[in-house]
């Protein structure tokens, strides 16, 4: 157990459409960091999250966008979704000196 | 730019017999170099990390690995290969002050009986 959560764990959607997934950081980690998955692929980063302010970004356009809370959650929110935004999502939180720990990751199908 | 690339997509050992992952990065600077597992529908877990500190890394569940500045390398390996062992591995580095992953491509490891 990594004290990582992600909801919902798997979740189809019409291309066009617009999702919101979530995490549930540990708390005490101010940093979250969310990540692509395609099949057969290594993670990808797509932001990061300081203290509720996006400190970095992949190479992911603007419909990928995301905000951090202060209860230690944060969503990820894509618009206009198309079939290549099916893979799996993974959100990290880390604290100050700590390692990234990894939720289980949300499975996402764009059909 | 900061990369890494395994040398190997699919690696087959037989129970009990050592296993090797290979990585090589590609750094600008110092590098922090991590491997993590990927069990079927799971998430990601750290299996060790190297910070600069001691060149051999000892990390959870056997597995161990080290840094070669020289080589560019820094190669997972295991004495004796479990079933449980069986999972995608992905060799990672860090980058950049807010500590961006840049993941390789993973290798798949199969043990057989």
């Amino acid at each position: 157990e990594t004290g990582v959560t992600q909801s919902p764990t798997h979740l189809i959607k019409t291309r066009g459409q617009q999702v919101t997934l979530r995490c549930s950081s540990q708390s005490g980690h101010n940093t979250v960091s969310w990540y692509q998955q395609a099949l057969g692929q290594g993670p990808q980063f797509i932001f990061q999250y300081y203290r509720e302010e996006e400190n970095g970004r992949g190479n992911f356009p603007p419909r990928f966008s995301g905000l951090q809370f202060p209860n230690y959650s944060s969503e990820l929110n894509v618009n206009a979704l198309e079939l290549d935004d099916s893979a799996l999502y993974l959100c990290a939180s880390r604290g100050e000196n700590t390692e990234a720990f990894f939720g289980q990751g949300t499975r996402l199908t764009v059909v | 730019a900061q990369s890494v690339t395994q040398l190997d997509s699919h690696v087959s050992v037989s129970e009990g017999t050592p296993v090797l992952l290979r990585c090589n990065y590609s750094s600008s600077y110092s590098p922090s170099l991590f491997w993590y597992v990927q069990h079927p529908n799971k998430g990601l877990q750290l299996l060790l990390k190297y910070t600069s500190a001691a060149t051999l890394v000892k990390g959870i569940n056997g597995f161990e690995a080290e840094f070669k500045k020289s080589e560019t390398s820094f190669h997972l390996t295991k004495p004796s290969a479990h079933m449980s062992d069986a999972a995608e591995y992905f060799c990672v580095v860090s980058v950049g002050g807010y500590n961006k992953l840049i993941f390789g491509a993973g290798t798949r490891l199969a043990v057989h009986p």
